[in-house]
């Protein structure tokens, strides 16, 4: 069964902190992995989108990578703002079909 | 202003009625989707279209039902027949089905 893990369900952090959210996958075929960010009652936003020979993947502060071996992606997020709270989405998409498969997410809360 | 926008921003529905949201995107873009998202659960397929007059039902097409008459437009009618039809409703849009998807704001769907 294809599925999305998101680690952890939640974290609090500190102004300025850095911080790495996970993300395992069991898609297969694989095809690429997606990072979008989602405020609290709005749409999710894409950071970055990564396909299979593709191991980092920056946006600003935000840096995805992937390591398809594994079967593992991360995003780190440098210097934390509190414009950064919000719920962090990974998707993965398969070769050969239009489906995607959705994580819960990680909902990030950066406090003053 | 391009963009994809979805209206109401909040809807209530009686029991027994049909409801129908809107969806309208100036992106020029061929694929459209259909999601909804409980709390603490990813975003599940409800439809998608591909091309005008075209459309596919996704995981939880139950109690819904869609039309692409206009390239621009996907609204979703959640019937009385969904029993659980409480949920925040997310549209979203792609050039195709592989490349990255653009959310709308959402609309919350409410039961009296």
């Amino acid at each position: 069964k294809n599925q999305v893990e998101q680690s952890p369900q939640s974290l609090i952090i500190l102004e300025g902190k850095n911080c790495t959210l996970q993300c395992n996958y069991t898609v297969s075929p694989f095809s690429n992995l997606r990072w979008y960010k989602q405020d609290t009652g709005r749409g999710p936003v894409s950071l970055t989108i990564m396909t299979f020979s593709e191991n980092t993947k920056s946006n600003g502060r935000y840096t995805a990578t992937l390591d398809a071996d594994t079967k593992q992606s991360s995003l780190h997020i440098t210097a934390s703002q509190l414009s950064d709270s919000a719920s962090y989405i990974c998707v993965v998409g398969l070769s050969g079909y239009s489906t995607l498969t959705f994580g819960k997410g990680t909902m990030l809360l950066v406090s003053p | 202003d391009g963009g994809i926008t979805q209206s109401p921003k909040y809807l209530f529905r009686k029991e027994g009625q049909n409801v129908t949201l809107s969806c309208e995107q100036n992106l020029n873009h061929d694929a459209m989707y259909w999601y909804r998202q409980d709390p603490g659960q990813g975003l599940r397929l409800i439809y998608y279209s591909q091309i005008v007059n075209d459309f596919q039902k996704g995981d939880i097409a139950e109690g819904y039902s869609v039309s692409r008459e206009k390239k621009e437009s996907f609204p979703l009618t959640v019937t009385s027949a969904q029993k659980n039809p409480t949920a925040f409703y997310l549209c979203a849009s792609s050039i195709d089905r592989q490349e990255t998807q653009y959310f709308g704001p959402g609309t919350r769907l409410l039961v009296l």
